[in-house]
């Protein structure tokens, strides 16, 4: 079954950093790039980044950040166990919101997300 | 940054009724446009990439239209299960960026 398993909610204080993990199966891993994606309650979906895990990615090209967030999130992937990861830093109240992670298809799907994990709750209190 | 805008906010409609969303864009972007659904404690759902074509297993109620910086989403007969937040959604490569609208609520 092709799919992305996120890890679970998670309640961080300010200042602290949460780290969001989004397993894949059912598909080549490496093909794909992984966007994170995320939602503050009431509020409409915000680009955080993409990771390409594919490992002959070279390490100046593997990620790209939103500006927003250049200096305190980094993604990375472990191509062994499928997963992508999500290290977000320096939380403050406004970081509560849920945290998905989603496929990229690729040129031949408009580079859009068509495939989404189930979300992560992270609340920042 | 590109921005993206939406109308209505919001939308009251019947089952059957026609429903048009529209979408706009700070700047022209082509056809790199998609449109997803959202429901309630759910993840988006990819309905329509490159502004008009039909993600697979999507019912074709569903369409999209529009390049450069004007785009339209289009349920041709609203059905019970439509009821969702719909957002429009760009993307850029050079330098990589992706930008949602502020998405529409429609119920029915």
């Amino acid at each position: 079954q092709v799919q992305l398993v996120q890890s679970g909610a998670e309640v961080k204080k300010p200042g602290a950093s949460v780290r969001v993990s989004c397993k894949a199966s059912g598909y080549t891993f490496t093909d794909h790039f992984i966007h994170w994606i995320r939602q503050a309650p009431g509020q409409g979906p915000e680009w955080l980044g993409s990771i390409n895990p594919n490992p002959a990615a070279s390490v100046a090209t593997a990620t790209d950040y939103a500006q927003k967030f250049r200096d305190r999130v980094t993604m990375t992937s472990d191509t062994s166990v499928k997963t992508a990861y999500m290290e977000l830093r320096s939380l403050t109240s406004d970081d509560t919101a849920v945290y998905y992670c989603a496929e990229e298809g690729g040129p031949q799907k408009g580079y859009a997300f068509h495939l989404w994990g189930q979300g992560t709750m992270v609340i920042v209190s | 940054d590109i921005q993206m805008t939406q109308s209505p906010p919001s939308l009251s409609a019947s089952v059957g009724d026609r429903v048009i969303i529209t979408c706009q864009a700070s700047q022209d972007i082509s056809y790199y446009l998609h449109w997803y659904q959202q429901k309630p404690g759910k993840a988006p759902k990819l309905l329509i990439y490159d502004a008009s074509n039909l993600e697979t297993g999507v019912p074709s109620r569903f369409s999209g239209s529009g390049s450069g910086t004007d785009f339209t989403f289009t349920i041709s007969s609203l059905q019970p299960e439509d009821t969702a937040t719909y957002y429009c959604q760009q993307y850029d490569n050079h330098p990589p960026e992706r930008t949602f609208g502020p998405g529409t609520k429609v119920e029915i």
